[in-house]
């Protein structure tokens, strides 16, 4: 059974902080990895994708991947309010999804 | 540019009726298509996906089914819905180029009452 396991959360940060958001997977042959927001009620919308291990980054969203310990992972910078939102992981492939985490932003 | 169209929007259904939901995406051609349910505060689940007309895979069995009758056309459908059935319903395309990359129709809100 393949997995795609995040932070639970719900996550809170302060406007203007770093957000942290987590993703574990359990087939080691998976090669993409996607993260995906999903504002409530609404269908999600593609942020990012990574490949390769290491970071990539646009904007103020860094992906982070590293195949050896099967951990991808998604950093917020200068967190905002409209930045509140469900952020789901997926692996490609299959297409495996999380469940989740909600993330909120305090003003 | 590709855009995707699902309707309708929202829907309330007795437990026991028929269901039929259409997906249709504009600005390219041969895509792959998918169908997920996401449950109330649960994850995507992938119902079925489909590389070309006619060909239909089903990822989980249930009182669902799909038909792909047009290259850039899918439907959900059910004989007698249930209501565990009731959920967000999601369709999705990628392009052969990059079928790894998805993207997400607006979805359809079904309610089973």
């Amino acid at each position: 059974q393949k997995e795609v396991e995040q932070n639970s959360g719900p996550l809170s940060v302060p406007e203007g902080a770093i957000a942290s958001l987590n993703c574990t997977y359990s087939d080691r042959g998976s090669q993409s990895f996607f993260w995906y927001r999903q504002y409530s009620g609404k269908s999600p919308e593609l942020i990012m994708s990574i490949y390769s291990n290491g970071d990539k980054e646009d904007g103020r969203f860094t992906a982070q991947l590293n195949k050896a310990s099967q951990y991808v992972s998604l950093l917020i910078r200068d967190s905002q309010p409209s930045d509140s939102a469900t952020y789901l992981c997926a692996v490609g492939g299959q297409f495996y999804f999380g469940t989740g985490t909600s993330l909120t932003v305090i003003p | 540019s590709q855009t995707i169209h699902q309707w309708p929007a929202t829907l309330v259904q007795p437990v026991g009726s028929p269901l039929s939901l259409e997906c249709t995406v504009e600005g390219t051609s041969n895509p792959n298509l998918y169908w997920y349910r996401q449950a109330a505060g649960r994850g995507l689940q992938l119902l079925f996906y489909s590389v070309g007309i006619g060909q239909i895979s089903s990822e989980v069995p249930q009182n669902l089914s799909a038909s792909r009758p047009q290259d850039r056309q899918f439907i959900l459908s059910s004989k007698k819905l249930l209501l565990s059935d009731s959920g967000f319903y999601l369709c999705a395309w990628s392009s052969l180029a990059y079928a790894d990359t998805q993207y997400f129709g607006p979805g359809t809100r079904l309610t089973v009452l």
